[in-house]
């Protein structure tokens, strides 16, 4: 595609529900990342994949997250059981490559938890 | 393990004065550092980045950051600010040793311009 796509771009959900966010990368990225962007936290960094190796999840906050990349291609991080302390924008990024590359970062899911 | 310390949060200032957001970083090894852009209600974007060469790397649109390595610093400048410049500054590492490591980003800094 065009550039890094997510969905939903918003999601408002009942406290203890599960949701599941979405990361569609641009053809042919490597690599692919999810942050998480609180207001005075800047972007805290969750998860990220690159081509088959493990994925590294020193990030993620809690045994409720989880996230899984198929084919290499779409990305759905998952929350579990969320938690008011759960909401954030959401964003996905993804780059040719880890470490010298740009990233492109899709718009974000913004995440509201009652 | 790297990490960024963006050490103003808010930088205000008036338009067409000069401004410097600052960036110090930690790192074992050698870095790569960036600098993104999010304007008001639009996605993440690069501004400018340091691989190698030049310690001083510019950007379209006027900013330019020098690479400091004795300081571990990238602080992002610009001579004179617009006010289309209002919008928050991510300065960013990832290191070049072996093995895979993430993008990591610091806490932002919010620039306000103020006609």
């Amino acid at each position: 595609g065009a550039g890094v796509s997510q969905s939903p771009s918003n999601k408002v959900t009942e406290k203890g529900k599960d949701v599941e966010l979405r990361c569609d990368p641009i053809s042919g990225h490597t690599a692919l990342y999810w942050y998480r962007q609180s207001l005075g936290q800047g972007l805290e960094f969750l998860i990220y994949f690159q081509g088959n190796s493990a994925p590294d999840k020193s990030g993620l906050p809690s045994d409720r997250f989880s996230a899984e990349r198929t084919g290499g291609s779409v990305s759905t991080l998952t929350i579990q059981r969320t938690q008011q302390e759960d909401s954030a924008v959401y964003l996905c990024a993804s780059s040719l490559a880890t470490r010298n590359t740009e990233a492109f970062f899709g718009q974000g899911t913004r995440l509201t938890v009652v | 393990a790297q990490s960024v310390t963006q050490l103003d949060s808010q930088v205000p200032v008036f338009e067409e004065a000069p401004v410097e957001l600052r960036c110090n970083y930690s790192s074992s090894v050698s870095v790569y550092l960036f600098w993104y852009v999010q304007y008001p209600n639009q996605g993440l974007q690069l501004l400018l980045k340091y691989l190698s060469g030049s310690t001083l790397v510019k950007s379209i649109n006027g900013f330019e950051a020098e690479f400091n390595k004795s300081q571990t610093s990238f602080h992002l400048r610009k001579p004179s600010v617009h006010i289309s410049d209002t919008a928050e500054y991510f300065c960013a590492v990832s290191d070049f040793g072996s093995g895979n490591t993430p993008l990591v980003f610091g806490k932002g800094t919010r620039l306000s311009v103020i006609a």
